[in-house]
């Protein structure tokens, strides 16, 4: 059984710029979640998706977007980038919207932001 | 303001000896603790996890104690291997109110070291 995947592995953006990251969960997983890594930080909270609408989310500003379609694969999109949005962004799956299922999680878009 | 917190960035322990890892928590809504194992440039892999309703949880060479009234949760990693050198995070999350569970909140992990 295939894994979280993330495309792509690694990314490097210009300040100003917008991005788009995708990941495809473990079939069958219907909730896809979003982190964000930083050094300073650690790993944050950035939203939860499940049939295709936004369930919950982190404390991050609007440029920060996503969606998810029919299939359960999931993108995320930040606009008008920031040095400081450089960090290792993850996706998780997991079967169900929060039912203390454990979350599985993909190896990261590595984005740099110049 | 840090709401779960792992206080040792890093923790050296003999191959072969007990890995006790730590992690202590604020907020008195949080009901499901993980902990995730993550090596360099991959994503965090799930180890074990607990529920609020328990204080002890067993897998294999994997224990986690949960001890609410402290707030405090801990890993014991026995014996300890070579493959065990990674870096641990500590994870909670809370219910939220329509139901399910919120995102979860980390810590900043520890990074075990397994001497041989």
């Amino acid at each position: 059984k295939a894994g979280v995947t993330q495309t792509p592995r690694y990314l490097i953006k210009t300040r100003g710029q917008q991005v788009t990251l995708s990941c495809s969960p473990i079939s069958g997983h219907r909730s896809v979640s979003w982190y964000q890594q930083t050094p300073g930080q650690g790993l944050q909270f950035l939203f939860e998706y499940f049939s295709e609408t936004q369930r919950n989310k982190g404390n991050f500003p609007g440029r920060f977007s996503g969606r998810q379609f029919s299939n359960s694969r999931s993108e995320m999109n930040v606009s008008t980038l920031e040095l400081g949005d450089s960090a290792l962004y993850l996706c998780a799956s997991s079967l169900a919207l929060g039912q203390n299922t454990e979350a599985f999680f993909g190896q990261g878009t590595r984005l740099t932001v110049v | 303001d840090q709401q779960v917190k792992q206080n040792s960035p890093s923790l050296s322990v003999q191959e072969g000896r007990i890995s006790i890892l730590n992690c202590d928590y604020t907020n008195s809504m949080f009901d499901y603790f993980l902990w995730y194992k993550k090596y360099p440039a991959e994503g965090p892999t799930f180890l074990i996890s607990i529920s609020s309703i328990k204080d002890k949880n067993e897998d294999g060479r994997f224990t986690v104690f949960l001890n609410k009234s402290a707030k405090h949760l801990s890993l014991h990693i026995v014996p300890s291997q070579p493959g065990d050198s990674a870096v641990y995070f500590c994870a909670a999350s809370a219910p939220l109110k329509g139901g399910g569970a919120d995102g979860l909140t980390f810590g900043k992990g520890t990074h075990l070291i397994i001497q041989p």
